[in-house]
């Protein structure tokens, strides 16, 4: 089955640099991959998403994610943080193997953004 | 454009109660999909509805959970009786197409948090 992993559980980062929140993928196939932001008491709202062709994905709100085939990775980046970045993302992945289409989300990683 | 509607946003009920609830997606969905996420965890597909026709509901724990979607357009997700472990946010998203198509992008609720006492 296809997954995605999110090793850090919280990354800090200071007001104004770049950030960086790691995803990792195992498919079989083309991946297929997403990126969505939780703010507290609200849903998750949809960043950007990877289906082929150019391996910088850019999204909402000055967010990019770069996809590297050799690596199996995807991870999600912004050139300089705000303090209102501080939110829960995950990364997620379209899986067929059992027949249907749905999303396999990751664990999460909280991003802290200190001013 | 309205977003994905749910309700009610929060709800306490005791163990072995029952509870529903409700979600109108965004105007044009077909697709609908119902999801649970415990605390510390990502989000995990409950039930997937294309217009009123189940396409996915192979992780429902079925013998307690249920749900419709009987018009093709709002949604609705009950627990009867419900259990501890079912304490979480239930969340609805809908989506332009099916899922696996160029147009499945899924756009999320608020959610609602159950907690079971």
């Amino acid at each position: 089955a296809q997954s995605v992993a999110q090793p850090e559980d919280q990354v800090n980062v200071a007001e104004g640099n770049p950030l960086t929140v790691k995803c990792t993928y195992s498919v079989s196939g083309n991946p297929y991959l997403f990126w969505y932001v939780q703010y507290p008491n609200r849903g998750l709202q949809f960043l950007l998403k990877y289906i082929t062709g150019d391996n910088l994905v850019k999204g909402s709100y000055g967010f990019e994610a770069e996809f590297n085939k050799s690596q199996t990775s995807f991870h999600l980046k912004k050139p300089s943080a705000l303090v209102s970045d501080s939110a829960l993302y995950f990364c997620a992945v379209r899986d067929s193997t059992s027949g249907t289409y749905k999303y396999i989300f990751g664990t999460g990683t909280r991003l802290k953004v200190l001013a | 454009e309205a977003g994905v509607a749910q309700s009610p946003r929060y709800k306490i009920i005791e163990k072995r109660q029952s509870v529903a609830f409700w979600c109108n997606p965004i105007s044009g969905h077909a697709t609908l999909y119902w999801y649970q996420q415990i605390l510390g965890q990502g989000p995990k597909l409950l039930i997937q509805f294309q217009n009123n026709g189940v396409v996915d509901d192979s992780q429902l724990p079925k013998d307690r959970f249920s749900a419709e979607r009987l018009k093709g357009v709002d949604s609705t997700l009950k627990i009867q009786p419900a259990k501890l472990e079912d304490s979480a946010v239930y969340l609805c998203a809908s989506s332009l197409g099916r899922a696996g198509t160029s147009t499945d992008t899924q756009y999320f609720g608020p959610g609602t948090r159950l907690t079971v006492l």
